[in-house]
């Protein structure tokens, strides 16, 4: 079973900020935050990961709290096309296949 | 351009018969997987494979079947014993366990009619 917790649907505004929260409370040390997402009908695509440290790149940015307990995925300016589903996958780096919960439906509303 | 490739996009099944969904990948990658997704849901694992010649067994692989004879090539039997065929599948690899680099294929869609 997923070890995440994530809201089944947000909206956000063409242009804004989109920020996609994902609760990891049962994460262990080793464990890191993955996010993919899927576009309808088609494979997810990796977007990000870390363990202890913020991190960004050129699709997204990941804020980790100091606790690790929690994440939150910025889409720092939000186009139609990041219209989709987002995963957050809490898990060890390691020969364990990636779990998939249900994920975040979001919708960037022009 | 290296990718992951999945054959047929959509296929249609007649009830008992076996079916094999194509995957071939040109990223040499040593690990692949199958998953499955229903509507609304998320991915679940049928069969993952790190190595030539070896693969496991995931989550829900009853009534599924696979081979890893070469790296570039993972088929995915769905044979008469699944009860509930019809879904989205998607085929994905990486390069080794870790698991950021993971490239999905574009799925097939399998319908039994």
């Amino acid at each position: 079973d997923a070890k995440t917790t994530q809201p089944p649907s947000m909206d956000c505004a063409e242009g804004r900020a989109a920020n996609l929260p994902c609760n990891h409370s049962t994460i262990s040390g080793n464990e890191y935050v993955y996010w993919y997402r899927q576009i309808h009908s088609q494979g997810p695509q990796y977007i990000i990961h870390g363990l202890k440290n913020n991190e960004t790149n050129e699709m997204a940015s990941l804020i980790i709290t100091e606790d690790r307990k929690s994440s939150t995925l910025i889409l720092p300016h939000a186009t139609l096309r990041d219209t989709a589903v987002y995963y957050c996958i809490a898990q060890y780096s390691g020969n364990t296949p990636l779990v998939f919960g249900k994920g975040t439906r979001l919708s960037v509303i022009a | 351009d290296g990718g992951i490739t999945q054959s047929p996009k959509y296929l249609f099944r007649k009830e008992g018969q076996n079916v094999t969904l194509s995957c071939e990948q040109n990223l040499n990658h040593d690990a692949m997987y199958w998953y499955r997704q229903d509507p609304g849901q998320g991915l679940r694992l049928i069969y993952y494979s790190q190595i030539v010649n070896d693969f496991q067994k995931g989550d829900i692989a009853e009534g599924y079947s696979v081979s890893r004879e070469k790296k570039e090539s993972f088929p995915l039997t769905v044979t008469s014993a699944q009860k509930n065929p019809t879904a989205f599948y998607l085929c994905a690899s990486s390069i080794d366990r870790t698991a950021y680099g993971y490239t999905f294929g574009s799925g097939t869609r399998l319908t039994v009619v």
